[in-house]
C-alpha cells in the first residue's frame, strides 16, 4: 500500500458531461501529479500542483483542470468529455526530495 | 523530445528462466529513471530510482543497472508472481516533477 488514495474507483460519463476526480496524497508528500493511461500506453503526464499552485504542465487542453487542498489532497475536473478521454486516471504524490513517487490504485473513466 | 522506448513488449518466460528488460532513454540532463511493476487495472507499484551511470539497484528477484543511454531491469529465476506489465520512466530536467513513460514490457512467467 502507497496511502495515495483515490476515488472513485469506476466511472461512467457521457460525451459532453464533466467530471471530477479526488486523490489524497501520501503522508508528509506536498506534490501531487495527474497522469492519464490509455489501453496498452504508458501514463501521460497532465499537470502537477505543489503548495496548491499548478507548476507543470504537459500536452493537454484547458478543459483538464485541477485544484491541490491545503492539507495536499487534490481533484482532476475534466469538462465536455471526450470519448477519447476514456483511460485510466493515475494520481501520483511525491515529497520535497523527489527520490520516488507513488501512485495511487487509479480511477477508470468511461466515456459512452 | 524526451522519449522512453522499451523492448521487448512482450516477454514470456519459464519459471526459473532469466532474462533482462531494456529501457533506452533520449533526454537531456536525466534527473532519474525510474521502474514501475504494474499489475492489470491498478496503479504502478515503485520498484527503483537510478540517478547515474554505473548505478545499480537490487530487490528480491529483480535488479536494475543504468548507462548513459539505457537501462536494464534483469529477472533472476522468475516466478508466476512476477507476472505484470514492467514500465520505465525518466525525469527530466525542469523545476517539476513530471516523468515520461515508455510503453512497458508485459512479462508472463509460466510455471
Amino acid at each position: 500500500e502507497t496511502g495515495v488514495t483515490q476515488s472513485p474507483t469506476h466511472l461512467i460519463k457521457t460525451r459532453g458531461q464533466q467530471v471530477t476526480l479526488r486523490c489524497s496524497s501520501q503522508s508528509g508528500h506536498n506534490t501531487v501529479s495527474w497522469y492519464q493511461q490509455a489501453l496498452g500506453q504508458g501514463p501521460q503526464f497532465i499537470f502537477q500542483y505543489y503548495r496548491e499552485e499548478e507548476n507543470g504542465r504537459g500536452n493537454f487542453p484547458p478543459r483538464f483542470s485541477g485544484l491541490q487542498f491545503p492539507n495536499y489532497s487534490s481533484e482532476l475536473n475534466v469538462n465536455a468529455l471526450e470519448l477519447d478521454d476514456s483511460a485510466l486516471y493515475l494520481c501520483a504524490s511525491s515529497g520535497p526530495s523527489v527520490t520516488e513517487a507513488f501512485f495511487g490504485q487509479g480511477t477508470r473513466l468511461t466515456v459512452v | 523530445e524526451d522519449q522512453v522506448t522499451q523492448s521487448p513488449e512482450a516477454l514470456r518466460l519459464q519459471e526459473g528462466e532469466s532474462s533482462s528488460l531494456n529501457c533506452s532513454y533520449t533526454v537531456s540532463g536525466l534527473r532519474g529513471l525510474f521502474w514501475y511493476r504494474q499489475d492489470p487495472g491498478k496503479g504502478p507499484e515503485f520498484l527503483f530510482t537510478l540517478y547515474s551511470a554505473g548505478e545499480e539497484k537490487e530487490k528480491e528477484r529483480l535488479k536494475a543497472t543504468l548507462t548513459k543511454k539505457e537501462s536494464f531491469l534483469h529477472i533472476t529465476a522468475p516466478k508466476p508472481e512476477d507476472s505484470a506489465t514492467y514500465l520505465c520512466a525518466v525525469q527530466p530536467p525542469g523545476g517539476f516533477q513530471k516523468l515520461v513513460f515508455g510503453t512497458g514490457t508485459r512479462l508472463l512467467v509460466s510455471p
